[in-house]
């Protein structure tokens, strides 16, 4: 079935550091790509999305690029900050509509100082 | 920007007890809202969808008659364990739509349940 697979955190980085989460997924179509953040104590918010292959979704620094022959949605941002620190999920949908997200485990993300 | 407000934050609780978590949507209407969860280290499972003034649809799996879902107004979905046992310890979300697409799509913080 259809399955979004992230990489297992924590993920500890320094303030400046560079980032990449990755991120692959599994479908019978042609999906949309999504990355979702929540903060500590909030609810999940949209971060950046692709629709079709080789777009680049971005948004406070973060970029995916959606890429069909591997698969792959991997987040990278360039200087993480210690606001970023936050748990962030991939996801996709086939239909378009909101009711079938997928979304992956979720990976932890911690900055330090 | 909209707010989707759920309660508690984490709960703990005997065995056999019911649970009930509330999602509400502080500043608009929702008349659909969806509720996840999530087992340590799984992917956030979408479990059901609730419907204002009907029955909530249940995905594939989802027992209707342990997760009790009531959708009584425009605002306020509640999520109801019944008879939890150790194996229901997980995390719960709930979201609400605003429109059809993914970017008006606003999630609660979650509960964190544990059976004892």
């Amino acid at each position: 079935g259809d399955s979004v697979t992230q990489m297992e955190g924590p993920v500890t980085l320094s303030e400046e550091a560079f980032l990449t989460i990755n991120c692959t997924y599994t479908a019978t179509g042609y999906p949309s790509l999504f990355w979702y953040v929540q903060y500590p104590g909030e609810g999940l918010q949209l971060l950046l999305k692709a629709t079709k292959a080789d777009d680049k979704g971005s948004n406070k620094g973060f970029e995916a690029t959606y890429r069909k022959e591997t698969t792959s949605f991997h987040l990278e941002k360039g200087s993480v900050q210690v606001s970023d620190s936050a748990v962030y999920f991939c996801a996709l949908t086939l239909s378009g509509g909101y009711n079938k997200l997928i979304f992956g485990a979720g990976t932890r993300l911690a900055v330090h100082p | 920007g909209a707010v989707v407000s759920q309660h508690p934050s984490r709960v703990i609780c005997k065995s056999g007890t019911s649970v009930k978590i509330e999602c509400r949507s502080l500043d608009f209407q929702a008349t659909t809202m969806f509720w996840y969860r999530q087992f340590p280290k799984q992917s956030l499972m979408l479990m059901a969808t609730s419907n204002e003034g009907s029955k909530a649809t249940y995905e594939q799996g989802v027992e209707k008659d342990k997760f009790l879902i009531n959708h009584a107004s425009l605002t306020l979905s509640t999520l109801t364990v019944t008879s939890a046992h150790p194996e229901d310890s997980s995390f719960y979300i709930c979201s609400a739509p605003i429109g059809s697409t993914n970017e008006k799509l606003f999630f609660g913080s979650g509960t964190q349940l544990s059976v004892l």
